[in-house]
């Protein structure tokens, strides 16, 4: 079974600039979350989507928005990037996305560099 | 709120010593906490869960609720476990996981 996957892999973008990140969910997981991972603020938590639904969002700016498809696909945004915006971009997949024993799947993530 | 703390940032030891790295959390339900392991230019992985009480490549973690504490241990690194290791506290919904800071295993030969 494939794992969860991301595009693109690497990037550059400009200040000012937004960008699109893309994952696909390990096949029949419906729950898709993301997380930002900094040398400085380590990993933290962005969103989390289920059933197209965001259910559950962390302490970032709007800036950082997300959506998911009725597949599962999800896709998450930046708009108006500050430098301070380069980082890792995880993206996580688990199945049902609630309750105790709950696996979360990480993909390779999504290295994004703004300059 | 969920807090975790790894208070190592870098832990070094020979190989065939034993290994702790430290974890420790404050939350106030009923906690359910995991370990992550990332090797060299590879994607976060899953090493172990507490509520599963099993062990994995060796290493064992025993969640101890009045230290709030939940350490990785292994009786003898290998140089193979070198990598970043990072607990995890999930939340009660089971939808986030909240990290610490993590802590870079170098097992020396």
């Amino acid at each position: 079974k494939a794992g969860v996957t991301q595009t693109p892999r690497y990037l550059i973008k400009t200040r000012g600039q937004q960008v699109t990140l893309s994952c696909s969910p390990i096949s029949g997981h419906r729950s898709v979350s993301w997380y930002q991972q900094t040398p400085g603020q380590g990993l933290q938590f962005l969103f989390e989507y289920f059933s197209e639904t965001q259910r559950n969002k962390g302490n970032f700016p709007g800036r950082f928005s997300g959506r998911q498809f009725s597949n599962s696909r999800s896709e998450m945004n930046v708009s108006t990037l500050e430098l301070g915006d380069s980082a890792l971009y995880l993206c996580a997949s688990s199945l049902v996305g609630t309750g105790s024993g709950n696996t979360i799947y990480f993909g390779e993530g999504s290295w994004l560099t703004v300059v | 709120a969920q807090r975790v703390t790894q208070p190592e940032k870098l832990l070094s030891v020979f190989k065939g010593a034993p290994v702790e790295l430290k974890c420790n959390y404050s939350y106030s339900g009923s906690p359910e906490l995991f370990w992550y392991v990332q090797y060299s230019r590879q994607r976060l992985q899953l090493l172990l869960r507490h509520i599963s009480r099993e062990s994995i490549k060796g290493f064992t973690a025993d969640l101890n609720k009045g230290e709030t504490s939940f350490h990785l241990k292994k009786p003898f690194a290998q140089e193979e476990d070198s990598a970043m290791y990072y607990c995890a506290l999930m939340n009660n919904a089971g939808n986030m996981l909240t990290f610490g800071g993590g802590t870079r295993l170098m097992v020396k030969p």
